[in-house]
C-alpha cells in the first residue's frame, strides 16, 4: 500500500523559505506517476502548487512559479518542495499526492495523498 | 487559466439524494473528478473521469456529466456523508483547476 508522508518546519518566518518534504513507501517513486504539492489555507479550498516526474521535469502552478522549486531525490524515494519570500497567505495544510493518469490526456488526477502538515508563517 | 463552479453548500436530510453541480469550460475536453473531505483529514477521490467509482467507495456515490458541467450524486445520504466535496479537472495547460469546494450538510 502507497504511503506518503510530509515533514518539516511547522512555522516559517515572513519573508523567509517554506521547505517541505514528501517520503514515499510502499511503492517506487521511480515510475510512469508524477508526484505533487497541493495546500489549503485554513477554512478554504484546494490549490495546487506544482509536480515533478522522477526525471526531474516540473510544472507549476503560474501564480506560485515565481517563488516555488520541486526537486526529487530518487535514492532516497522522496521529492521536496521550497516556497522563498513567503507571507501569512502561505500559511496553509501543505499535502503531497501522486498523481494519476497519462500526461496529456486530460485525466489526470490525485489519487494518493499524505496526511497533510500545517505550515504556519509567523514571525 | 479555467475556472470551476460549485455552490458553496448542500443540505439533505439522512436516505435522501444530495447532488452537487460543478461546471466550467474546462469539462468539454478534460474529466472531472471528485473528492471528499472531512474535517482534519486529507481529501479522497471517489468518483474518476466523470462517471468512475474506484476501488472501496460505496456505490451511492455516483458522477455524471453533460457539456460544460458534471454532477456528483450521493443516494441514500448517511450521516457519515457530511463532508466537503471538491471537482477538480486539467486545463489547456496541463495545470490543475478545482472548485471551491461544497459543503454537505446531513440535516
Amino acid at each position: 500500500q502507497l504511503h506518503l508522508q510530509e515533514s518539516g518546519p511547522g512555522l516559517v518566518k515572513p519573508s523567509g523559505t517554506l521547505s517541505l518534504t514528501c517520503g514515499v513507501s510502499g511503492g517506487s517513486i521511480s515510475t510512469i506517476n508524477w508526484w505533487t504539492w497541493v495546500r489549503q489555507p485554513p477554512g478554504k479550498g484546494l490549490e495546487w502548487i506544482g509536480e515533478i516526474y522522477h526525471g526531474g521535469n516540473t510544472n507549476y502552478n503560474p501564480s506560485l512559479k515565481s517563488r516555488v522549486t520541486i526537486s526529487v531525490d530518487k535514492s532516497k524515494n522522496q521529492f521536496s518542495l521550497r516556497l522563498t519570500s513567503v507571507t501569512a497567505a502561505d500559511t496553509a495544510v501543505y499535502y503531497c499526492a501522486r498523481v494519476g493518469g497519462t500526461y496529456g490526456s486530460g485525466s489526470r488526477h490525485f489519487d494518493h495523498w499524505g496526511q497533510g502538515t500545517l505550515v504556519t508563517v509567523s514571525s | 487559466s479555467s475556472e470551476l463552479t460549485q455552490p458553496p453548500s448542500v443540505s439533505v436530510s439522512p436516505g435522501q439524494t444530495a447532488r452537487i453541480a460543478c461546471s466550467g469550460d474546462a469539462l468539454t475536453k478534460h474529466y472531472a473528478f471528485w473528492y471528499q473531505q472531512k474535517p482534519g483529514q486529507a481529501p479522497i477521490l471517489v468518483i474518476s473521469k466523470d462517471t468512475e467509482r474506484p476501488s472501496g467507495i460505496p456505490d451511492r456515490f455516483s458522477g455524471s456529466s453533460s457539456g460544460t458541467s458534471v454532477t456528483l450524486t450521493i443516494s441514500g445520504v448517511r450521516a457519515e456523508d457530511e463532508a466537503d466535496y471538491y471537482c477538480q479537472s486539467t486545463d489547456n495547460s496541463d495545470t490543475y483547476v478545482f472548485g471551491a469546494g461544497t459543503k454537505v450538510t446531513v440535516l
